[in-house]
């Protein structure tokens, strides 16, 4: 079975522009999270989905979105990009958002700010 | 909000020795699950080993186990027969049974396996 897919593996933008990255689930799993990665802060929750309906929203700003599809596969958006948003972000799927269902995470989006 | 800490922020070990990874954690609640993930340089997480709080004996996964004490809310993890493969950065990971009930990491502890 194929793992967590992430894409683009790296990403280099712009201050003010807007990015999206994706996230294919392992096939069977409706529930997607989304972790931002720094030195700085450690793994922070974003945000995770299931069956398309956005449940838990960590502490960011609204520039940070997303969506997940009806095939599972999720999609992540910042807009108005700023230096500090240059992090590795993580996508992770799960079956179903019940605390024991193990989260199997991808490699990562690289994303540098300039 | 529950907080994880790692104290360690850097440990090494000898190849075939044992070492101990730290974990505390804070929470008011009294059912919860507790996680080590392991981050190699692929930056590919891969979950170690998982702790139910209910469950009073400790996880173990071959050479990997855990001490867990509930009243402390301390979470360790020994690496028995350490292996250069081992060599990777180390998060311990809360998470609640509740709504919300999202991942809370700690900073991670970086590993180095010394030959």
């Amino acid at each position: 079975k194929a793992g967590v897919t992430q894409t683009p593996r790296y990403l280099i933008k712009t201050r003010g522009q807007q990015v999206t990255l994706s996230c294919s689930p392992i096939s069977g799993h409706r529930s997607v999270s989304w972790y931002q990665q720094t030195p700085g802060q450690g793994l922070q929750f974003l945000f995770e989905y299931f069956s398309e309906t956005q449940r838990n929203k960590g502490n960011f700003p609204g520039r940070f979105s997303g969506r997940q599809f009806s095939n599972s596969r999720s999609e992540m958006n910042v807009s108005t990009l700023e230096l500090g948003d240059s992090a590795l972000y993580l996508c992770a799927s799960s079956l179903g958002p019940v605390a024991k269902n193990i989260q199997y995470f991808g490699a990562g989006t690289r994303l540098s700010v300039l | 909000a529950q907080t994880v800490t790692q104290s360690q922020p850097e440990m090494s070990v000898q190849e075939a020795e044992t070492v101990t990874l730290s974990c505390t954690y804070d929470t008011s609640e009294s059912d919860y699950y507790l996680f080590w993930y392991k981050q190699p340089p692929s930056r590919q997480m891969i979950l170690v080993i998982r702790q139910e709080a209910y469950k009073q004996q400790n996880a173990t996964e071959n050479r990997f186990s855990v001490n867990f004490q509930k009243a402390a809310k301390s979470f360790s993890l020994k690496i028995s027969d350490s292996q250069l493969g081992d060599a990777a950065m180390y998060f311990c990971a809360y998470r609640s049974l509740g709504t919300g009930n999202q991942f809370y990491f700690g900073t991670g502890t970086s590993l180095t396996v010394i030959p």
